[in-house]
């Protein structure tokens, strides 16, 4: 089983329309969650964290954190072209304080 | 603002070459990582370092080897490129702690030929 497991998509949503982006991990000790984006050829951004459980809104973008399940997700509302990249989910690691662990990504598609 | 820079964007380099990636930061982050990407396989970490001159294996340190003198630059070294290591190579920092983000560099894309 992989630490930090996601959809590879491509997951296509009408412009408009909510982008809802799922996420489990592995290790129920982690504590810090993070989303980042990266458009084709560029290195990934950072756009939300999460710590506790619930919901955390940032703009059009909602982080959604369960610890019970270990699922994480990313909603993003009013869907843009421009979200159109591929979102990567991470957590932090417990076997060591430095690294973070991150899945293999979601390619999300906006479509006119 | 956090700063991640990596010395080239571009590089070729032949076969059997030494190739040296540099990174630098310049938010005084105690971690800093080499991974590389490609296509499907997603981020694979190489080498990250928690400390200058330490430093620990990542999930593909075969044919890499990393040197880190000082807590802003962290360099990746290929010692004999091989064709297999064409790929982006994309450096990070990161404060220590389990609640801080990382922060990327703009990435190398590096060809062996």
């Amino acid at each position: 089983q992989k630490e930090v497991e996601q959809n590879s998509g491509p997951l296509s949503v009408p412009e408009g329309a909510i982008a809802s982006l799922n996420c489990t991990y592995s290790d129920r000790g982690s504590q810090s969650f993070f989303w980042y984006r990266q458009y084709s050829g560029k290195s990934p951004e950072l756009i939300m964290f999460i710590y506790s459980n619930g919901d955390k809104e940032d703009g059009r973008f909602t982080a959604q954190l369960n610890k019970a399940s270990q699922y994480v997700s990313l909603l993003i509302r009013d869907s843009q072209p421009s979200d159109s990249a591929t979102y990567l989910c991470a957590v932090n690691s417990n076997s060591s304080a430095s690294k973070i662990i991150f899945g293999s990504g979601t390619r999300l598609s906006i479509r006119p | 603002d956090v700063k991640v820079t990596q010395s080239s964007r571009y590089l070729v380099k032949r076969t059997g070459e030494k190739v040296f990636l540099e990174c630098v930061q310049d938010m005084d982050h105690e971690n800093m990582f080499w991974y590389r990407q490609d296509p499907g396989l997603g981020l694979r970490l190489i080498y990250f370092s928690y400390d200058v001159k330490m430093k620990e294996k990542g999930d593909i340190p075969e044919g890499y080897s990393v040197s880190r003198e000082k807590k802003e630059r962290f360099s990746l070294i290929l010692e004999s490129a091989s064709t297999n290591q064409t790929s982006m190579y994309l450096c990070a920092s990161r404060r220590g702690g389990t609640t801080y983000e990382q922060y990327f560099g703009p990435g190398t894309r590096l060809t062996v030929t």
